[in-house]
């Protein structure tokens, strides 16, 4: 069984870098035939997909998010991670890991989530 | 604005169905076979109900049924039980942002 656990701060001020990282066990991010998601949800509000990673380093991002973010691998230590640059309150929301399956996007696995607060 | 477009609300009485549409384009919804259900209870994450239009993964129940006409999809949830309270939201590949999510539907069991 495939699970998936978001790590970092929940506090993160304006301006500043959001950092999270998502750990997953049960299954090797290595063996292929998977995306690695982040997906956010601002408070009461619906999902937004904010971008993927292969094993292999290769990224897609939303378009609205793409100058401000960064998703990383770690394979070394089955981890996926997510940077979000120049913060403000409306990246408040909380954000999800999942995995996507390697042809259409279906996030079949999720993480429970964590809320982020963008507040000084 | 989400690129789908759901109603915000549904609601209907145990036993009965109820079907919750999706709406997009031909650059999405109605351009590929690629359109996903999730279901999430409050304070949880979403769960994944439907994927390809049509499809359950193993272990989601048969009275969740999807389909597709056009630019919009469709879930329908048979035979209504008190636990299918949630918000429902659909998902389409899109060939210009490649994932796109509907604003999602609060379902109601009365």
């Amino acid at each position: 069984q495939v699970q998936l656990q978001e790590s970092g701060p929940g506090l993160v001020k304006p301006s500043q870098t959001l950092s999270l990282t998502c750990t997953v066990s049960g299954g090797s991010i290595s063996s292929g035939g998977y995306y690695w998601s982040w997906i956010r949800q601002h408070p009461g509000k619906g999902l937004e997909w904010i971008g993927y990673i292969y094993y292999s380093g290769s990224t897609y991002y939303n378009p609205s998010l793409k100058s401000r973010v960064t998703i990383s691998v770690d394979t070394s230590k089955n981890q996926f991670s997510l940077k979000l640059s120049s913060v403000t309150a409306a990246d408040t929301a909380v954000y999800y890991c999942a995995r996507v399956s390697g042809g259409p996007p279906n996030a079949d696995y999720w993480g429970q989530g964590t809320l982020v607060t963008v507040s000084s | 604005q989400s690129a789908l477009t759901q109603p915000a609300s549904v609601s209907g009485s145990p036993g009965q169905s109820i079907t919750i549409s999706c709406t997009g384009t031909s650059s999405d919804v109605g351009g590929y076979n690629y359109v996903s259900w999730y279901q999430q209870h409050p304070g949880k994450a979403p769960k994944l109900m439907i994927y390809e239009v049509s499809n359950r993964p193993s272990g989601v129940s048969n009275r969740f049924s999807g389909s597709k006409s056009g630019n919009t999809a469709s879930l329908t949830i048979s035979g209504l039980q008190a636990e299918d309270e949630a918000d429902y939201y659909c998902s389409s590949y899109t060939s210009s942002v490649s994932w796109v999510f509907g604003g999602g539907t609060k379902l109601t069991v009365l």
